[in-house]
């Protein structure tokens, strides 16, 4: 069936780090694929997308490539900051008639000063 | 309105009660769903709707848990004869099925609930 595989956290990385976020998926059909964020005491928002092959998602210095040859989506950050301690979360939605949507478990980060 | 918005924000009920956890969407998102986030968790889908009906209800735990939505709008998930385990936040998002909206999600801020 239809799935969404992340690295398991949590991360802590010091700032100014590179991140990476490892998110693997198994869709049949042609999925979109996002990652979105849950800062602390928030609720979750989209951070970045990407609706096909090659396409490379980037917001807020974050970037992510839809890469279909290996099925991934692996979130990258040149250097990290401490607000970007987060849970980040990589999904997928499939056309359906309607938008079938599934999740990976999230990633928690931890950035230290 | 400006955003998802969901009621009660918080709820705290006794064991073997029935709650019921309200949501409404952004107007004119078509599309509905309902997850769950236990504490330090994932996101578990519950149910999606596609205007009024639910192609996907395979997420709903037991058959304790039912939701409805009239009128392509708002959106009510009940929860009957509350069990500890059902302590969670219960999360609503909704989507535009437009052309070019490829199925962006918007999230209400949840209502936590407490079984005690």
């Amino acid at each position: 069936g239809d799935s969404v595989t992340q690295m398991e956290g949590p991360v802590t990385l010091s700032e100014e780090a590179f991140l990476t976020i490892n998110c693997t998926y198994t869709a049949t059909g042609y999925p979109s694929l996002f990652w979105y964020v849950q800062y602390p005491g928030e609720g979750l928002q989209l951070l970045l997308k990407a609706t096909k092959a090659d396409d490379k998602g980037s917001n807020k210095g974050f970037e992510a490539t839809y890469r279909k040859e290996t099925t991934s989506f692996h979130l990258e950050k040149g250097s990290v900051q401490v607000s970007d301690s987060a849970v980040y979360f990589c999904a997928l939605t499939l056309n359906t008639g309607g938008f079938k949507t599934i999740f990976g478990a999230g990633t928690r980060l931890f950035v230290k000063a | 309105g400006a955003g998802v918005s969901q009621s009660p924000s918080n709820k705290v009920t006794e064991k073997g009660k029935d709650v019921e956890l309200r949501c409404d969407p952004i107007s004119g998102h078509t599309a509905l769903y309902w997850y769950r986030q236990s504490l330090g968790q994932g996101l578990e889908f519950l149910i999606y709707f596609q205007g009024n009906s639910a192609p996907d209800k395979s997420g709903l735990p037991s058959d304790r848990f039912s939701a409805e939505r009239t009128g392509g709008s708002v959106s009510t998930l009940t929860i009957q004869r509350t069990q500890q385990e059902d302590s969670a936040v219960y999360l609503c998002a909704s989507s535009s099925n437009l052309a070019g909206a490829f199925g962006e999600q918007f999230f209400g801020p949840g209502t936590r609930l407490t079984v005690l």
